[in-house]
């Protein structure tokens, strides 16, 4: 099946500082590509549609100043924690659907933010 | 969207078969049902998806009735490794207005 990594899989960093997480679709292209964040115990939450060559599409809350995406190529979406605070500490997931399907999402492994 | 309303929790025992129900009383004709699976810090996985009747493959069947206001992931033969959260989504199989909006899910955890 496709398949969908992740890096880096965890990340510590100090608080105020900015953290890039990579999400690749690595043996199909993906035109959208989905950000979910997931507390512990608690269900995926959508946070942005990440569009190959336009901008990402927010969700209600979601500030988008804070939480940067760029999709620059059909394989490639990063999503930027900026100014990153101890309650953006989080694990965080990427999604990209196969051609046809946009239900049948291959789902990154995920990272694991930490924010000190 | 159809909201989806499934059990917080179960419990099995190896071996058994599990039927896990969603409920999706407003279900729109273009909706089709998707379940997910989902391990402790990992990514959700698809297992299986259907529209109506029922679907089997080589993880799980999904039992969809006639007015589709309800469905049944059916996990034959569970293991320990079956132990996961399950998602029950609703939506149209593809639409570039879609999102794909989890509720709680199922945690399913299998006894030795």
């Amino acid at each position: 099946g496709a398949v969908v990594s992740q890096h880096p899989s965890w990340v510590i960093c100090k608080s105020g500082t900015s953290v890039k997480i990579e999400c690749r679709s690595l043996d199909f292209q993906a035109t959208t590509m989905f950000w979910y964040r997931q507390f512990p115990k608690q269900s995926l939450m959508l946070m942005a549609t990440s569009n190959e060559g336009s901008k990402a599409t927010y969700e209600q809350g979601v500030e988008k100043d804070k939480f940067l995406i760029n999709h620059a190529s059909l394989t490639l979406s990063t999503l930027t924690v900026t100014s990153a605070h101890p309650e953006d500490s989080s694990f965080y997931i990427c999604s990209a659907p196969t051609s046809g399907s946009l239900w049948e999402q291959y789902f990154g492994p995920g990272t694991r933010l930490t924010v000190t | 969207l159809a909201k989806t309303t499934q059990p917080i929790s179960m419990d099995s025992y190896e071996g058994q078969e599990v039927n896990i129900t969603c409920s999706h009383n407003n279900i729109a004709t273009n909706d089709y049902i998707t379940w997910y699976q989902q391990f402790p810090s990992q990514g959700p996985r698809f297992i299986i998806q259907g529209y109506k009747t029922k679907v089997t493959n080589e993880v799980a069947s999904l039992f969809i009735p006639a007015d589709r206001k309800s469905s049944t992931l059916s996990l034959p033969r569970v293991s320990l490794s079956d132990t996961a959260v399950y998602y029950c989504l609703v939506g149209e199989y593809y639409s570039s207005a879609s999102k794909i909006i989890f509720g709680s899910g199922t945690r399913l955890s299998i006894r030795p």
